[in-house]
């Protein structure tokens, strides 16, 4: 069964780079099939795709984040990374990976997530 | 891209159904039929419910059901159960990938 871990630093410094990791343990990670993605949720608000990966290291962001996101894969770690520049207050928010299933070339469905991790930004 | 318009909350009775409606505009639908929800319960993963509007993973109850007209897509679940009592998000991909604001489902 395919499963996600977020792992990462819980706070981290205005202006510093946020970097998360996503294990996956499972036998999907190298298919073409999917792209792996970062999601997030600011205390009392909803969810804001952040960006996507597939495995050729093509990723593609939010418009509204483009400009501070940068994201890797390593397929032979089995791990993804999430790597986003200046960070402010507005960033404090649970950081969700998940496996995003493909239509396509487009997104289709979030369809495995892993548990989130929060993280706060605080000198 | 703002968020896709959703209620910000509704609620039924045990045995009652409900909908939850997703607006957007052309722009947040697009040609796809690409929009999938959400349930998701505070310190929990998010689990997908409904995916390319009205299909249902496995692991879905088959009270659950999805449509879309124009650019306004729909969740329903009829026979509300207590468990059923959580936040749903719409989501949508026309070039880019964005989620509705969220509904809290209460079950009174």
């Amino acid at each position: 069964q395919l499963q996600l871990q977020e792992s990462g630093p819980g706070l981290v410094k205005p202006s510093e780079t946020l970097s998360l990791i996503c294990g996956v343990s499972g036998d999907s990670f190298t298919r073409r099939a999917y792209y792996w993605g970062w999601i997030r949720q600011p205390p009392g608000k909803g969810l804001e795709w952040i960006g996507s990966i597939d495995s050729s290291a093509t990723y593609y962001s939010n418009p509204s984040l483009k400009s501070r996101v940068t994201m890797t894969i390593d397929t032979s770690k089995h791990q993804f990374s999430l790597h986003l520049r200046s960070v402010t207050a507005a960033d404090t928010a649970h950081y969700y990976c998940a496996r995003i299933t493909i239509y396509g070339v487009a997104h289709d469905a979030f369809d495995v997530w892993g548990q989130g991790t929060m993280v706060t930004v605080s000198s | 891209q703002s968020a896709l318009t959703q209620p910000a909350s509704v609620s039924g009775s045990p045995g009652q159904s409900i909908t939850i409606s997703c607006t957007g505009t052309s722009s947040d639908f697009g040609t796809y039929n690409l929009v999938s929800w959400y349930q998701h319960n505070l310190g929990k993963a998010p689990k997908l419910m409904i995916y390319e509007v009205n299909k249902r993973p496995s692991w879905v109850s088959a009270r659950f059901s999805g449509s879309k007209s124009g650019y306004t897509a729909s969740l329903t679940i009829s026979g509300l159960q207590a468990e059923d009592e959580a936040h749903y998000y719409c989501c949508s991909y026309a070039g880019s990938v964005i989620f509705g604001g969220g509904t809290k489902l209460t079950v009174l």
